[in-house]
């Protein structure tokens, strides 16, 4: 079974310019999530998505931060302009149900705004 | 907003030696918590998923107890070894379908 891919791997952009990132989750998983993980901190969850909808985006600073999931299977989270402390790795997480069952993740990409 | 705590933040210990850490809860309106086992440069891998109180999970050298009631849960590991090295994050899930992060644990296993 293939696991849940990101791309990219590593970004290293300057600080208000924009950037993207890919997941792919496994197939099959309805529930997909984005984290956020700052050095020294837990991953953070930015978004919930649940098919193409969306569950909890509570902590997602909407004013730079979107994402979405079309066809409620690729997802793509997007900052605009970034900031200095929107470095972190972002962390892509899949599971077949929103509730008891375990969540697989992606390797993540690790971004560094300078 | 929900708090989980993990403790120690850190942790080195001796090729051999046991060792547990320790995920604190929110106890109230409780579903599920999670251990995740994170290595450098690799995915989080799920350790366990415990739903119920006085639940106990093993998996191999690794076993963890939930304690709903008083919010807490403990990941033991007997005779570590250097490939056990990794943060170990406990994730927290409630009925309002809430799913909170720890800041995780550090393992340091020295041969």
């Amino acid at each position: 079974e293939a696991g849940v891919a990101q791309s990219p791997r590593y970004k290293i952009i300057e600080k208000r310019q924009s950037v993207a990132f890919w997941c792919n989750p496994i197939s099959g998983h309805a529930t997909l999530y984005w984290y956020q993980q700052i050095l020294g901190q837990g991953p953070k969850l930015l978004i919930q998505f649940q098919n193409n909808g969306v569950v909890d985006d509570s902590q997602l600073p909407k004013d730079r931060f979107s994402a979405e999931r079309l066809k409620g299977v690729d997802s793509t989270l997007k900052i605009q302009p970034a900031k200095l402390e929107d470095s972190a790795v972002y962390l892509c997480a899949s599971s077949l149900r929103q509730l008891n069952t375990e969540a697989f993740f992606g390797q993540g990409t690790r971004l560094t705004v300078v | 907003i929900l708090n989980v705590e993990q403790s120690p933040q850190s942790l080195h210990v001796q090729e051999g030696d046991s060792t547990n850490f320790t995920c604190s809860f929110p106890s109230s309106n409780f579903y599920a918590l999670h251990w995740y086992r994170w290595e450098t440069a690799k995915s989080p891998e799920a350790l366990f998923v415990m739903t119920l109180n006085g639940d106990e999970k093993k998996k191999g050298r690794i076993s963890a107890t939930l304690n709903t009631k008083e919010g807490y849960s403990y990941l033991y590991i007997k005779g570590s070894q250097p490939e056990d090295s990794a943060t170990y994050l406990c994730a927290f899930m409630d009925y309002g379908q809430n799913f909170v992060f720890g800041p995780g644990t550090r393992l340091s296993v020295l041969p």
